[in-house]
Formats: C-alpha cells, sequence, structure tokens
C-alpha cells in the first residue's frame, strides 16, 4: 500500500539553528516526491520537488531535500530557519507514468521557531 | 504568476443543505482534484478528475458529493447534503497537461456545518 510516515508531529527549533523534517514512504516504484508548506490559515505552496536525476534538490526559500532509496526516504533541510519558517510542513508522494495521479500526503509536521 | 483561486474562501451551513465549492483552475490543465483536511489533520484525497470524467475517488467521496466542469473554466465540488463531519478545508488543485505529478492548489475553501 502507498503511504508517507512523518514521524515528527511537532518540532521547536530556534532561529538560525539547523533543520531536519523526517519524510519516509512506502511505494510500488519510485515515486515523485513533493514538499509543501502549510502556513496557518493558508493553501499549500509546494517548496520542492524530486522527479529523477540528482538525489539532491534545491526548494524555494532555501530549503533543500535528499532523496535516499535505500532508505525510502526524502528528508527535508535547511541550514539556518527564520521565524517566517514556522508552518506545518506536508511530504507527499505520487506517482510517475500515470494518466491522473493523486498525491498522497504525510500526516505533517508542525515547525515552531523558538527567538 | 496562474493560480488556482477558490470560492467561497469561508461557508457556514446548516447539517442537510447542500453545498457547492468552486475552483477555477489553472488554464492549461487538464487533471483537476478535490482534497480535504480536517482541521489538526492530514490533507486527505477525495477525487481525480480528467477529460470530463472522474478517473479515481476515494472512500470518503460517496454518494453526497460529485464534481463537474460546467463550462470549461470552473471545477465544483457539490456535497447533497451536509453533515457535521463535513467541516473542513476543502482544497482544489490542478496539474500540468504533460502530467508532471505536481499540482498546484488552491488556498481552500473552509466549510463549516452547525
Amino acid at each position: 500500500a502507498q503511504s508517507v510516515t512523518q514521524p515528527d508531529i511537532h518540532i521547536t527549533v530556534s532561529e538560525g539553528a539547523s533543520l531536519e523534517l523526517r519524510c519516509n514512504y512506502s511505494y510500488g516504484a519510485t515515486p515523485y516526491l513533493f514538499w509543501y508548506v502549510q502556513s496557518p490559515g493558508q493553501g499549500l505552496q509546494l517548496l520542492l520537488k524530486y522527479f529523477s536525476g540528482d538525489t539532491l534538490v534545491q526548494g524555494i526559500k532555501g530549503f533543500e531535500a535528499e532523496f535516499k532509496r535505500s532508505q525510502s526516504s526524502f528528508n527535508l533541510r535547511k541550514p539556518s530557519v527564520h521565524w517566517s519558517d514556522a508552518a506545518e510542513y506536508f511530504c507527499a508522494v505520487g506517482p510517475q507514468y500515470s494518466s491522473a495521479s493523486k498525491i498522497i500526503f504525510g500526516s505533517g509536521t508542525r515547525l515552531s521557531i523558538r527567538p | 504568476e496562474p493560480e488556482v483561486t477558490q470560492t467561497p474562501s469561508h461557508q457556514v451551513t446548516q447539517m442537510g443543505q447542500e453545498v457547492i465549492l468552486r475552483c477555477v483552475p489553472i488554464s492549461n490543465h487538464l487533471y483537476f482534484y478535490w482534497y480535504r483536511q480536517i482541521l489538526g489533520q492530514k490533507v486527505e484525497f477525495l477525487v481525480s478528475f480528467y477529460n470530463n470524467e472522474i478517473s479515481e475517488k476515494s472512500e470518503i467521496f460517496d454518494d453526497q458529493f460529485s464534481v463537474e466542469r460546467p463550462d470549461g473554466s470552473n471545477f465544483t465540488l457539490k456535497i447533497r447534503s451536509t453533515k457535521l463531519e463535513d467541516s473542513a478545508m476543502y482544497f482544489c488543485a490542478s496539474g500540468r497537461q504533460s502530467n508532471t505529478g505536481e499540482l498546484f492548489f488552491g488556498e481552500g475553501s473552509r466549510l463549516t456545518v452547525l
């Protein structure tokens, strides 16, 4: 069965500290992988995506993620967080080569920033 | 930059009433989706729509739900007889013509059923 696991429900880091949000997936084949961010009361904004090629992908707002096939992981990282990064982060997977691919979301990780 | 737009941003309705949520996807997209997020929970897939028909639907999408693309630009979600548990944020999304798998989401419509 297809699934996405984000083991951390809530993480608090200090402003300026580094960040890593974990994501593991279960899928039949190599999926498309995404990270979305949701600020309070807002919609979902795409941070970055992995389709193929270089396993380290760069996204917006200084975020990056690394696809590790052997670990079925796609962890999100940022070297130095800013107070504006406080939000809910969702990892998601979607199938390749599907006529109408749906995305499956993880349960999300809420990020709080300590001043 | 093109974006997906949704109306209304917030709707309050009485249990048993019909609700229609509207979405205008990005103009050259061909794949359309509705997702739901109950407060504090994960974003759940409801339905996908392609070539004027439903491609896939989840177990949540029962006979009370329907989708339509009435005029080539709007994409609507109708809930025929709302229940308390339908209270949620409903997100519309659209996908590119080439189906890269990336979805573009609207800002959501919050539905409150009393």
